[in-house]
């Protein structure tokens, strides 16, 4: 089966650095989303990686390693308005399909 | 340049009803994808559908769920007999044509479904 792992839930600071983990274990894979989805929005894409390493993009820098099946995203100078849930997802394969499987999510806090 | 539109955003059904769920996907996008949030779960994909076709069902149950998406008009999902279990949020996605297996979806902010 596929399997996507993230923590459940994270705490953090206003203006300091978190770091999300995603691992994972699945049958192919061609490359790997972060989304953003505040509580009772749409979830909004944030970065896909396909080849090793980083790539960053303003406060926000996604990291893969497909050797070992992880992923991280994260987040500088964080602001209240980060709080939300951050969706790890990835798609198999080489198929042109938008089918992602994804991670059940963590669900970030930011506090003053 | 509006989004993916889904509608209604949230509908109650009783047990045995049937729900309509309508997508329409951004402009210039002809891929259509449908995803169940249920309580406290990650995003499951259901089906993914070009005009007038089906292309990938694998995540749809087996009974009384059907999708399609029609020459003319949004994408309907429609479940049938719903049961309280079907209760959840579901979200359509959308895409341009593509031609590798990356790209992002666009997605709604969802229909959430009650059933009593």
């Amino acid at each position: 089966g596929q399997n996507i792992d993230q923590p459940t839930e994270m705490t953090a600071t206003e203006g300091a650095i978190v770091q999300i983990n995603c691992t994972y274990q699945t049958s192919g894979f061609n490359g790997l989303f972060w989304y953003q989805q505040h509580a009772g929005e749409a979830p909004t894409f944030l970065s896909y990686n396909v080849l090793d390493g980083l790539e960053e993009k303003g406060r926000f820098s996604s990291f893969l390693s497909r050797s070992k099946g992880y992923s991280y995203l994260l987040l500088k100078e964080l602001q209240m308005k980060d709080s939300a849930s951050y969706l790890c997802a990835v798609t198999l394969g080489s198929s042109n399909t938008g089918k992602l499987i994804f991670g059940q999510g963590t669900t970030l806090q930011v506090k003053p | 340049n509006a989004g993916v539109m889904q509608n209604p955003r949230h509908l109650v059904r009783r047990r045995g009803q049937e729900a309509r769920l309508r997508c329409s996907p951004m402009k210039g996008h002809s891929h259509v994808y449908w995803y169940r949030q249920l309580p406290e779960e990650g995003l499951k994909f259901m089906v993914y559908l070009q005009k007038e076709n089906i292309i990938d069902e694998s995540g749809m149950p087996k009974e009384r769920f059907s999708a399609e998406f029609p020459k003319e008009g949004p994408s309907i999902l429609r479940i049938q007999q719903v049961v309280r279990g079907d209760s959840a949020a579901y979200f359509c996605a959308s895409s341009p044509p593509r031609t590798s297996g990356g790209g992002e979806l666009f997605f709604g902010e969802g229909s959430r479904l009650t059933v009593l």
